[in-house]
């Protein structure tokens, strides 16, 4: 069973602040990894996708791998209130390329 | 640039009445998932339908059942309806069959089951 956890939350920063959502995956052969953000009663939308170990960034924001950790995280900078959102983390494991396995997802709040 | 788009975008059904939901992929996608949302919790995938085939199944009953026509959009059937099935489902399209290419999602047919 390949899992995908998240810090539920409820995460709440400042404008202009830094946000860091963090997640977890169990399949040591789990080869992308990806972030969606999904504002309440719409679907997820696509924001960030890395393959390889160190960092990508992406206007404000920045994702994070380590694989020997098993470790992703999204780092979103200058956090404005149109950030507030849900932050799904995705895996597509090695043995089951084009399935996504998701995370319950962190809720971020950015208050003005 | 067409998105993928869903539909209906709601459906109210009753126990043991059956549904078909509906998918174009985004233009240039020739790939198809669809996975179940429900309230609070990630998406989990049902399938995914690439050249006209189911190429991946994930833990759902075979209630669950899916088409792709040649046009690469997509349906997915239920039948037998229970009231754990009122969720929403997401279609998402990507290019070049299973693989580890992005999928980007539909706005989803949010289905309600009394």
């Amino acid at each position: 069973q390949k899992e995908v956890e998240q810090n539920s939350g409820p995460l709440s920063v400042p404008e202009g602040a830094i946000a860091s959502l963090n997640c977890t995956y169990s399949d040591r052969g789990s080869q992308s990894f990806f972030w969606y953000r999904q504002y309440s009663g719409k679907s997820p939308e696509l924001i960030m996708s890395i393959y390889s170990n160190g960092d990508k960034e992406d206007g404000r924001f920045t994702a994070q791998l380590n694989k020997a950790s098993q470790y992703v995280s999204l780092l979103i900078r200058d956090s404005q209130p149109s950030d507030s959102a849900t932050y799904l983390c995705a895996v597509i494991g090695g043995s089951t390329l084009g399935r996504l396995y998701f995370g319950r997802g962190t809720q971020l709040t950015v208050w003005p | 640039d067409a998105g993928v788009t869903q539909s209906p975008t709601h459906l109210i059904k009753t126990r043991g009445q059956q549904v078909t939901l509906r998918c174009s992929p985004k233009s240039g996608h020739d790939t198809v998932s669809w996975y179940q949302q429900a309230l609070g919790q990630g998406p989990q995938f049902i399938f995914q339908y690439y050249e006209e085939e189911e190429r991946q199944r994930g833990n759902f009953p075979d209630r669950f059942s899916g088409h792709q026509f040649p046009n690469y959009s997509s349906e997915l059937n239920v039948n037998a309806l229970l009231l754990g099935d009122s969720a929403l489902y997401l279609c998402a399209s990507s290019l070049g069959g299973p693989s580890n290419q992005p999928q980007h999602f539909g706005d989803g047919t949010r289905l309600s089951i009394l």
